[in-house]
């Protein structure tokens, strides 16, 4: 069965700092790996996702995520964060083509301190 | 294109009465989820359709809840009767079946909060 473990719930970082959100995934069979960002009172939108080309995926306003087999990870990072990064993130796994078993992980609140 | 819409965006009910969530996802898509989040359970899968058809509904909680999509372009979720626990946040989402059927990434709706009190 796939899974994904989003470590810390909640991250805080300086405005113009380093952002790093972790997920380690768990998949019997090679994976397929997305991170989605939910601002307030909003539904979830794409930021990036990895389908087995590049292992370096870039997504959308400035963050990209590598995925790395030998540590089963997918960790989101951002060189310089901004105050409208501010947000919940959500790392998702799935094995198939399909979205009907995407699996997200519980989520990590991005905090920015102005 | 709009995106998904769903409606109403707040609905506040008592205990015992239905609820009606609406959706409506983006013309083409041929897949619709509906998911529940919750600071609890977080994001789940409730029930999903594939050109109007429902293929799985096992997320489903209880026979309290329902969903329909008489058509490719609007969807219901029905509670009926609703109870406390299940205030949460409703989401629908549509995606597409693209190239050597690999589906296009979810888009979500803004989502229905829901209280029941």
């Amino acid at each position: 069965a796939q899974s994904v473990t989003q470590l810390g719930s909640h991250v805080s970082v300086s405005e113009g700092a380093l952002v790093l959100l972790r997920c380690n995934y768990s998949s019997s069979v090679p994976p397929y790996l997305f991170w989605y960002v939910q601002y307030p009172n909003q539904g979830l939108q794409l930021l990036l996702k990895y389908t087995s080309a590049a292992t370096l995926v870039k997504g959308i306003n400035g963050f990209e995520a590598e995925f790395k087999k030998s540590e089963t990870s997918f960790h989101l990072t951002k060189p310089s964060a901004h105050m409208s990064d501010a947000a919940e993130y959500f790392c998702a796994v799935t094995e198939g083509f399909g979205n009907e078993k995407l699996t997200f992980g519980t989520g990590t609140r991005l905090t920015i301190i102005p | 294109d709009a995106g998904v819409i769903q409606s109403p965006r707040h609905e506040v009910t008592e205990m015992g009465q239905e609820v009606t969530l609406r959706c409506k996802p983006i013309s083409g898509h041929d897949y619709l989820f509906w998911y529940r989040q919750t600071m609890m359970r977080g994001l789940e899968l409730l029930i999903y359709f594939n050109n109007n058809v429902p293929i799985d509904d096992s997320g489903m909680p209880e026979d309290r809840f329902s969903a329909k999509m008489p058509n490719a372009s609007f969807s219901t979720l029905k509670i009926q009767p609703s109870e406390p626990r299940d205030s949460a946040v409703y989401f629908c989402a549509s995606s597409l079946v693209g190239e050597r059927g690999i589906n296009s990434p979810l888009h979500f709706g803004n989502g229905t909060r829901l209280t029941v009190t």
